[in-house]
C-alpha cells in the first residue's frame, strides 16, 4: 500500500496570503496524484489531478506541481472560501490512498 | 455531469449489518467506476472499496476484505455496500465517489481520480 504524508497537519492563515500544502508518497506515483477540498458539513470536491490540471471550474489561484513522490498544492491568494480541509490521494494503484489531510483556518 | 445520490442516514446496533446504496446518472457504466471511502468523525478520507458495474468486479481495501461486500446493478445504475459485524467504530459517513476506469487485469480495476461525488450516508451504531 502507498502511505500518503501530508504537511503540516494545520495551519493558521489570513485572507490574501499564499500558502503552500505538500503531500508526500512513500513509493513513486508518478503523477496519479490528486488534490480534493472538503468544506465543513459537504462531500470533498476535486480541485487537481494529474498533479498539475485543475478540475473544471476551479480557480486559477490553485496550483499543483510535482511528480514520483513529492507534490506542492498552492493557493495563491487566499479567500475566505478557501478555509476547508484539503486531502492529497494518489491512483497510481489500485488500492486508493488519501493523505490525512491539512486543515487550513482563519488566524 | 455525473450525479451520484446516495440513500438516507442509518442507526444501526453493534453486530448487525447495513446496506447504503448509490444511484448514479450521466454516465456510461462501462467506463465508470463507483467506489466508497468513508470518514470517521473528524477524521481522514478511508478508501473503501470499489465496483465496475459493467464488469461486477469489485475490489477491497485490505483491511475491509471479508467485512465488506460491494455489489451494483447495472440496469438501474446503482451500487451498494455492504458492511457486516458492525462495531461503534464503523460509525461514520460513507461517501459514494466517481472515477473514470482505465483498465481490469487480473482481477484488479485501476481507475482514475475521483471528478463525481454523492452527498454521503451517515452510519450510526450504538446500541
Amino acid at each position: 500500500e502507498t502511505v500518503m504524508t501530508q504537511s503540516p497537519a494545520s495551519l493558521s492563515v489570513s485572507p490574501g496570503e499564499r500558502i503552500a500544502l505538500s503531500c508526500r508518497a512513500s513509493q513513486s506515483v508518478s503523477t496519479n496524484l490528486a488534490w480534493y477540498q472538503q468544506r465543513p458539513g459537504q462531500a470533498p470536491r476535486l480541485l487537481i489531478y494529474g498533479a498539475s490540471t485543475r478540475a473544471t471550474g476551479i480557480p486559477a489561484r490553485f496550483s499543483g506541481t510535482g511528480s514520483g513522490t513529492e507534490f506542492t498544492l498552492t493557493i495563491s491568494s487566499l479567500q475566505s472560501e478557501d478555509f476547508a480541509v484539503y486531502f492529497c490521494q494518489q491512483y497510481n494503484d489500485w488500492a486508493k490512498t488519501f493523505g490525512q489531510g491539512t486543515k487550513v483556518d482563519m488566524k | 455531469q455525473v450525479q451520484l445520490v446516495q440513500s438516507g442516514a442509518e442507526v444501526k446496533q453493534p453486530g448487525s449489518s447495513v446496506k447504503v446504496s448509490c444511484k448514479a446518472s450521466g454516465v456510461i457504466l462501462n467506463i465508470y467506476s463507483l467506489t466508497w471511502v468513508r470518514q470517521a468523525p473528524g477524521q481522514g478520507l478511508e478508501w473503501v472499496g470499489g465496483i465496475v458495474p459493467t464488469f461486477a468486479t469489485a475490489n477491497y481495501a485490505q483491511r475491509f476484505q471479508g467485512r465488506v461486500t460491494i455489489t451494483a446493478d447495472e440496469p438501474t445504475s446503482t451500487a451498494y455496500l455492504e458492511v457486516n459485524s458492525l462495531t461503534s467504530e464503523d460509525t461514520a459517513i460513507y461517501y459514494c465517489a466517481g472515477a473514470r476506469l482505465g483498465y481490469c487485469s487480473d482481477g484488479v480495476c485501476y481507475t482514475h481520480y475521483f471528478d463525481s461525488w454523492g452527498q454521503g450516508t451517515l452510519v450510526t451504531v450504538s446500541s
